[in-house]
């Protein structure tokens, strides 16, 4: 256990469906994170948010939505997608700026779209 | 821009020693992670290099050259437990953004 927990673990959702994930960590860190990780490629960052504030979309498609009501949650809202858009999903949290930037994921949701 | 550059897979056997690398060109350079993932879970942290040298944790070292922008990562008397997926991964400023390289499967054998 990390400290950061996700669900669902596992998603299927046609590409007319809206469905949200959601992301929760323990530790008490001030940054979050949205990753993506396809078969055979690097792990893509998709959003960051300091202290509630988004500061980083790395030119994500408006199809996916995200939302941090607070330091402690993260959702990722999703409508209209596209079968390419099936991966694992990971949160990651970190104490901010910290002098390793150690971050910590959870177990991800694996969304596949029909 | 920003890539990493590692093997995709290296196989060794059990109480081996074997040597993961990692070259990388960023815009920017902080310093040197590597995470550990195992099949169906969440890449773990394992270590960090900001100034060139050797960090040693236990049977897991990783090594930092600024100069050469390359990196490695030693694991030592491998186990059969250590077959995961090794990322590293380049923090480009002192913020807490991380681009990771493309994984190395390693498979360790009896």
């Amino acid at each position: 256990e990390t400290g950061v927990t996700q669900t669902p673990r596992h998603l299927v959702m046609g590409m007319t469906n809206k469905k949200s994930l959601k992301c929760e960590q323990h530790l008490g860190h001030n940054a979050m994170y949205w990753y993506k990780q396809s078969a055979k490629k690097p792990l893509e960052l998709m959003f960051v948010y300091n202290f509630k504030e988004q500061t980083e979309n790395n030119s994500v498609p408006s199809r996916f939505s995200p939302e941090c009501p607070n330091s402690s949650h993260l959702f990722l809202h999703l409508h209209t997608l596209q079968p390419e858009d099936s991966a694992l999903y990971l949160c990651a949290s970190s104490q901010g700026r910290g002098p390793q930037g150690e971050q910590f994921f959870g177990p991800g949701t694996r969304l596949t779209v029909l | 821009g920003q890539s990493l550059e590692q093997p995709s897979e290296v196989t060794a056997v059990e109480g081996a020693i074997v040597q993961i690398n990692c070259t990388y060109q960023t815009s920017g350079f902080y310093g040197l992670s590597w995470y550990q993932q195992h099949d169906g879970g969440a890449p773990t942290f394992l270590s960090y290099n900001g100034l060139d040298g050797l960090e040693e944790t236990g049977r897991f070292s990783s090594f930092l050259s600024r100069s050469d922008s390359y990196g490695y990562l030693l694991l030592q008397e491998l186990q059969m437990k250590d077959s995961a997926s090794y990322f590293c991964a380049v923090r480009g400023n002192a913020g807490n953004m991380l681009t990771f390289g493309g994984g190395t499967r390693l498979m360790v054998k009896p």
